[in-house]
């Protein structure tokens, strides 16, 4: 079964750095995420990135963060200068279709942490 | 703005209880309403869905109904496993979005012991 996969499982940074997340979504799909859990908390849309462009963010996807789609396979999401409140399990999900009865499929997830 | 509240947890049970966790949503129209699972270690995983108003979503012997009038999709299971110990999500898909962004519930702990 076609599968999410994301890597790093777990990187530890230190403040300020630049961090790369990468995720491999399922290959037919056209609609890919990024969602993020700090820890005891929700977890909370970030990104959605449709035909080569981000299609909506969430207030906390500010300049420090960005997504690219570098290649036919590969979705990365990038955070240029760490903060520790940027600490949290990072989530890849795609999906084949926007309407809200599409299923989307996640990833395992990156933990980040930010020294 | 769309929100999903869950019960809080962790909710534990003896293996082969009944299981009620708890999900009510506040949304604009008829969203699309998921319970996802997420096992130690692992991803998020679809557990069911519900798209419209009366729908009853199952699989691996849970069940939630969509339920308009109360708001609420609680997620429900006659006699529940160990290996059913993990946490469980509540998340609606929106029509105030166009991009089928997900909105979660705080998520749900269930143990199971044997």
């Amino acid at each position: 079964e076609p599968e999410v996969t994301q890597t790093p499982s777990h990187q530890v940074t230190q403040m300020g750095q630049e961090v790369i997340l990468r995720c491999v979504p399922i290959s037919n799909h056209l609609y890919f995420y990024w969602y993020r859990q700090i820890l005891g908390q929700k977890v909370e849309f970030l990104v959605s990135f449709y035909n080569n462009e981000i299609s909506e963010k969430s207030e906390i996807f500010d300049d420090q963060f960005s997504v690219e789609r570098p290649d036919g396979s590969n979705f990365t999401l990038k955070i240029r200068s760490t903060k520790l409140e940027d600490s949290a399990m990072y989530f890849c999900a795609s999906g084949g279709a926007v309407s809200g009865t599409d299923t989307q499929y996640f990833g395992p997830g990156t933990r980040l942490t930010v020294l | 703005g769309d929100s999903v509240t869950q019960m809080e947890g962790p909710v534990t049970l003896s293996e082969e209880a009944f299981l009620t966790i708890n999900c009510t949503y506040t949304a604009t129209g008829y969203p699309s309403l998921f319970w996802y699972v997420q096992y130690p270690g692992e991803g998020l995983q679809l557990l069911l869905k519900a798209t419209k108003a009366d729908d009853k979503g199952s699989n691996k012997g849970f069940e939630a109904t969509y339920r308009k009038e109360t708001t609420s999709f609680h997620l429900e299971k006659g006699s529940v496993q160990v290996s059913d110990s993990a946490v469980y999500f509540c998340a609606l898909s929106g029509i105030s979005s166009n991009t089928g962004k997900l909105i979660f519930g705080q998520g749900t702990t269930l143990q199971v012991k044997p």
